[in-house]
């Protein structure tokens, strides 16, 4: 089984629709990877949340990894096309380690 | 453009066979890191190398076997290739190895090369 778990697997939205995706943990995370891949294509780093409680914006894209740093949300904003895509979320397992394991990946369709 | 550079972007090859995946990393980094992603096994870690030494290991098969070179560039060597080998192999890079806690850019990914092992 993946360490990290994303839900949902996939999600079809209409264009101008709120929608969230979350990555889970059963253990604690340190540093907290949020990246979107375009089919096929390599990966874009979006942000970073290392801290319990912390949250980013960039543009209508919003991240919040939860106090116990065991669970990680992101957020966009009246969806567009341009946000479709594969969003992944990666963790370090370990303070000690900057090797990065990643989620089983969010299939996001914007559809007009 | 990543700034990480992975040729070739698409390779197909027979089963048996051996091929070398190379990756230049972003300007200024030292580590380098191969993923292979496939459909029923998402995003794999495979090895990092750091400034030329080996730093941490993952479910990487002993047919695989990957260097990084005094540039830095990095080469993944796939031996005795099975159809169930054929993925997306990624490689990124980072400007520091173990310690780099939580590296505020991220990783950066290069686009790729799709293996297709027939």
């Amino acid at each position: 089984s993946q360490e990290l778990e994303q839900s949902p697997q996939s999600l079809i939205v209409q264009e101008g629709k709120n929608l969230t995706i979350n990555c889970t943990s059963s253990k604690t995370l340190y540093g907290l990877y949020w990246y979107k891949q375009k089919y096929g294509e390599g990966l874009i780093f979006l942000m970073m949340l290392q801290k319990g409680g912390e949250e980013k914006s960039h543009e209508k894209i919003t991240a919040k990894l939860d106090e116990k740093k065991q669970q990680s949300s992101l957020h966009i904003t009246a969806s567009q096309p341009s946000h479709a895509g594969i969003y992944l979320c990666g963790a370090h397992r370990s303070y000690n380690t900057d090797k990065l394991i990643f989620g089983t990946g969010t299939r996001l369709q914007v559809f007009p | 453009d990543s700034g990480v550079t992975q040729t070739p972007k698409h390779l197909i090859t027979a089963t048996g066979q051996r091929v070398t995946l190379r990756c230049s990393p972003r300007s200024g980094d030292l580590s380098v890191y191969w993923y292979q992603q496939s459909l029923d096994q998402g995003l794999q870690f495979l090895i990092q190398y750091y400034n030329g030494e080996e730093r941490a290991k993952g479910n990487i098969l002993e047919r695989f076997s990957a260097q990084q070179f005094p540039d830095l560039h990095s080469e993944l060597n796939l031996s005795s290739l099975e159809l169930g080998d054929s993925a997306l192999y990624f490689c990124a890079s980072s400007v520091m190895g173990t310690g780099d806690r939580g590296n505020r850019e991220g990783y950066t990914f290069g686009s790729g090369t799709r293996l297709t092992v027939v």
